[in-house]
């Protein structure tokens, strides 16, 4: 099992509908969680990191953590041809500096 | 905004030369990474540090090596490129914990060995 696993995808949202990305990890101490945007040939900049269970917002974007079920969800709403790139899970455990990362989901937004 | 500069964007190497890629931030991170990421693989882990002159062996060490004299600057090595070290190379920083605010990466460098 890998430690941290996404839908590879594509996954295709018409614009203006909600885009929802999911997450599952194995290490039940894991700590801190973060979403990640990557645009093709660009590197991966952060857009949302949680801490804590429950859901988290900023602007059109919403994390949710669920740690007794060990996932992390990311949801876009109001989806845009911008927000066409692939968004990679990452996971720090308790006790370990470096992030783990999920292999990413590509998602496209048709207009 | 912290900044994580990597020195060059593109890159084209000759089998067995020996390669140095650098990567500078400027916000006083302690942690620094350098992964590297093909498609279908994800990110994979080559070396960290968490402090200067401080090394860690990440997933897949073999072949490069690192250096850290000052707290600034992580530089990957290639020893003797290989054409399967073509890829996409990423160097990220960030704050030791608590101070939990996840990697800023660097922009990159695609390097390809012929």
């Amino acid at each position: 099992q890998k430690e941290v696993e996404q839908n590879s995808g594509p996954l295709s949202v018409p614009e203006g509908a909600i885009a929802s990305l999911n997450c599952t990890y194995s290490d039940r101490g894991s700590q801190s969680f973060f979403w990640y945007r990557q645009y093709s040939g660009k590197s991966p900049e952060l857009i949302m990191s949680i801490y804590s269970n429950g859901d988290k917002e900023d602007g059109r974007f919403t994390a949710q953590l669920n740690k007794a079920s060990q996932y992390v969800s990311l949801l876009i709403r109001d989806s845009q041809p911008s927000d066409s790139a692939t968004y990679l899970c990452a996971v720090r455990n308790f006790g370990n500096e470096k992030l783990t990362f999920g292999t990413g989901t590509r998602l496209t937004i048709i207009p | 905004d912290v900044k994580v500069t990597q020195s060059s964007r593109y890159l084209v190497k000759r089998t067995g030369e020996k390669v140095f890629l650098e990567c500078v931030q400027d916000m006083d991170h302690e942690n620094m990474f350098w992964y590297r990421q093909d498609p279908g693989l994800g990110l994979r882990l080559i070396y960290f540090s968490y402090d200067v002159k401080m090394k860690e062996k990440g997933d897949i060490p073999e072949g490069y090596s690192v250096s850290r004299e000052k707290k600034e600057r992580f530089s990957l090595i290639l020893e003797s490129a290989s054409t399967n070290q073509t890829s996409m190379y990423l160097c990220a920083s960030k704050y030791p914990s608590p101070r939990d605010y996840g990697y800023t990466f660097g922009s990159g460098t695609r390097l390809t060995v012929v």
